[in-house]
């Protein structure tokens, strides 16, 4: 079947620009993760749904950035004001469950702010 | 909060050696664990899980994991690595209580002809 699904693949955005970055996790998965990845890191935790509300944001570096989930399917990650820092490959994941279960990563969006 | 560290940044191997990348956790309870591959421009892809039982977990790919309490350790290991393998290695951990989970700062697997 189908994987998690990010578009865009790449993008460049100006310094100040809004952004918007879309995953469209594996069918029949309730839990959707967010998670950023800079050069040389690991991924990093940014903001956790169960269904359509956001469980855990605790990641969320500051308040440019928001994620909604409106139907609990499609996941939007959106970033006002872009800043050259946020530049990295921006990832999500999906799983039946939270509470442990494996994630299913889709190829990241990596945004480059210039 | 659970963490994991990541020893070994980059590790070189000779094709045909054996591997063991390390990883240590920090929780309080039983944890979740996992490793991941990423390879370059792929996405990240589970190798192994451990939830509980027997400690010694065989994944994909040749890869075996072993979780030790005692050292909150949860190494990853390959008795016979092939080039293939030279990628990016994940360890993560994530908790029954909460739903976020943590990754290490990966270690860099070369291999050498």
């Amino acid at each position: 079947g189908a994987g998690v699904s990010q578009t865009p693949s790449n993008k460049v955005t100006e310094k100040g620009k809004y952004v918007e970055l879309r995953c469209d996790p594996i069918s029949g998965h309730t839990a959707l993760y967010w998670y950023r990845q800079s050069l040389g890191q690991g991924p990093e935790f940014l903001i956790y749904f169960q269904g359509t509300g956001a469980a855990d944001d605790s990641g969320l570096p500051n308040d440019r950035f928001f994620a909604v989930r409106p139907e609990g399917s499609v996941s939007t990650l959106k970033i006002q004001r872009t800043e050259r820092g946020d530049s990295a490959v921006y990832l999500c994941a999906s799983s039946l469950v939270g509470g442990g279960s494996p994630l299913h990563f889709g190829n990241g969006t990596r945004l480059t702010v210039t | 909060a659970q963490s994991v560290t990541q020893p070994d940044i980059h590790i070189t191997v000779s094709e045909g050696a054996s591997l063991e990348l390390r990883c240590n956790y920090s929780y309080g309870a039983t944890p979740y664990l996992f490793w991941y591959v990423q390879s370059p421009g792929q996405g990240l892809q589970l190798l192994l899980k451990y939830f509980s039982g027997d400690t010694l977990v065989q994944g994909i790919k040749g890869f075996e994991a072993e979780f030790k309490r005692s050292q909150s350790s949860f190494n990853l290991r390959k008795p016979s690595v092939h080039w293939s393998d030279a990628a990016e290695y994940f360890c993560a951990v994530g908790a029954d209580n909460n739903n976020d989970m943590r990754f290490g700062a990966g270690t860099r697997l070369t291999v050498k002809p």
